[in-house]
């Protein structure tokens, strides 16, 4: 089936640092893609919709110029947390539609963040 | 908005016992709907989906049947294993493959 990788798949770094976090579709190409957040024994939020070619589409309550997001190619999206803060310390999850299977969307594993 | 409601707490039940998690949702038109599973250190794997009213998705001895008139997707497995402990989240799609999520539920099975 459909592949997603994220790295890296855990990440500690100091307050203040930036982080980049990588997301790729292996077998599929993907012209859109998801970043989530997931809080310990929540659910999953959606950040934002990270568009191939254009600009990514974040959800309310979401800082733009924090999360940054690029997506660089049809298999590639990164997410940035820039100058991080401990606050920002979260797991961090995404998603790509197969197109080929309709609506389903494959996840990565997830990124692991710790920020001290 | 759109949003998904699962009932509190993890469930915790016996193998071969019957298992039933809850979920309603809320939402503006005709969503699509779905149960993911994220089994201990893996990313969320899609279990079954539905996508008009009445349908019922199924896998791996799981059910669930759209239910429009309740807007509910309740899941449900005759007979547990071990094997099914997992976190189970319940999610729709109401267009451009944006999900929302409900809070999950910890599925315990004890041999």
């Amino acid at each position: 089936g459909a592949v997603v990788s994220q790295h890296p798949s855990w990440v500690i770094c100091k307050s203040g640092t930036s982080v980049k976090i990588e997301c790729r579709s292996l077998d599929f190409q993907a012209t859109t893609m998801f970043w989530y957040r997931q809080f310990p024994k929540q659910s999953l939020m959606l950040m934002a919709t990270s568009n191939e070619g254009s600009k990514a589409t974040y959800e309310q309550g979401v800082e733009k110029d924090k999360f940054l997001i690029n997506h660089a190619s049809l298999t590639l999206s990164t997410l940035t947390v820039t100058s991080a803060h401990p606050e920002d310390s979260s797991f961090y999850i995404c998603s790509a539609p197969n197109g080929l299977a309709g609506e389903t969307q494959y996840f990565g594993p997830g990124t692991r963040l710790l920020v001290l | 908005g759109n949003s998904v409601t699962q009932m509190e707490g993890p469930v915790t039940l016996s193998e071969e016992a019957f298992l039933t998690i809850n979920c309603t949702y809320t939402a503006t038109g005709y969503p699509s709907l779905f149960w993911y599973v994220q089994y201990p250190g893996e990313g969320l794997q899609l279990l079954l989906k539905a996508t008009k009213a009445d349908d019922k998705g199924s896998n791996k001895g799981f059910e669930a049947t759209y239910r429009k008139e309740t807007t509910s997707f309740h899941l449900e497995k005759g007979s547990v294993q071990v094997s099914d402990s997992a976190v189970y989240f319940c999610a729709l799609s109401g267009g451009n493959n944006r999900l929302a999520f409900g809070k999950g539920n910890q599925v315990v099975v004890i041999p």
